[in-house]
């Protein structure tokens, strides 16, 4: 078992639908969870970053942070085409700046 | 774009051949960090730099080395490659050495090993 799992996908929806994006993760040490957002052919893109549990909105962005479920998870609302990209989360112990990736899972906005 | 540059973008070359890739970090960022991206692995941390010193070690290969220079840039070198190390290889940088930091990743260097 990975230490973070996320489904691939890709996850195919229309434009202006809410969009959920989610990691589990089995390393009770992790204390820092991002997400990043990756466009073909480009680098990974600070998405957003959270300490701990709880929820972080930032724009038509939220990330969720369930500690106790060992889960996390980016909504993203009113979805447009130009959010269509691979999303991974990422995830760090506290005292430390390496990150554990999840694979990614590939989102597609239609319009 | 976040700052970081990586050359060259693209690098064809072949099993058995040594090659190295440059990432100049963002201005005052003093950790460089490697990462290799491939299909089958996902995002994979290699090593981190820190105002020139090593300072973690991920999942390099020995084939692999890496060194920060005085100027801050970094260079990653891949020697007796094979086939398996076809990839994205990304460079990050932040400005601190440990705790809650901010990593911004370069555009990537795409190797080809054929």
């Amino acid at each position: 078992q990975k230490e973070v799992e996320q489904d691939p996908g890709p996850l195919s929806v229309p434009e202006g639908a809410i969009v959920s994006l989610n990691c589990t993760y089995s390393n009770s040490a992790f204390q820092y969870f991002m997400w990043y957002r990756q466009y073909s052919r480009k680098g990974p893109e600070l998405l957003m970053y959270t300490y701990s549990s709880g929820n972080k909105e930032d724009g038509r962005f939220t990330a969720q942070v369930d500690k106790s479920s060992k889960y996390i998870s980016l909504f993203i609302r009113d979805s447009q085409p130009s959010d269509s990209a691979t999303y991974l989360c990422a995830m760090t112990p506290g005292g430390s700046y390496i990150p554990t990736f999840g694979r990614g899972t590939s989102l597609i906005v239609h319009p | 774009d976040s700052g970081v540059t990586q050359t060259p973008k693209h690098l064809i070359t072949a099993t058995g051949q040594r090659v190295t890739l440059r990432c100049s970090p963002r201005s005052g960022d003093l950790s460089v960090y490697w990462y290799q991206q491939s299909l089958d692995q996902g995002l994979q941390f290699l090593i981190q730099y820190y105002n020139g010193e090593e300072r973690a070690k991920g999942n390099i290969l020995e084939r692999f080395s890496a060194q920060q220079f005085p100027d801050l840039h970094s260079e990653l070198n891949l020697s007796s490659l094979e086939l398996g190390d076809s990839a994205l290889y990304f460079c990050a940088s932040s400005g601190g050495l440990a705790g809650a930091d901010t990593q911004y990743f370069g555009p990537g260097t795409r190797l080809t090993v054929l």
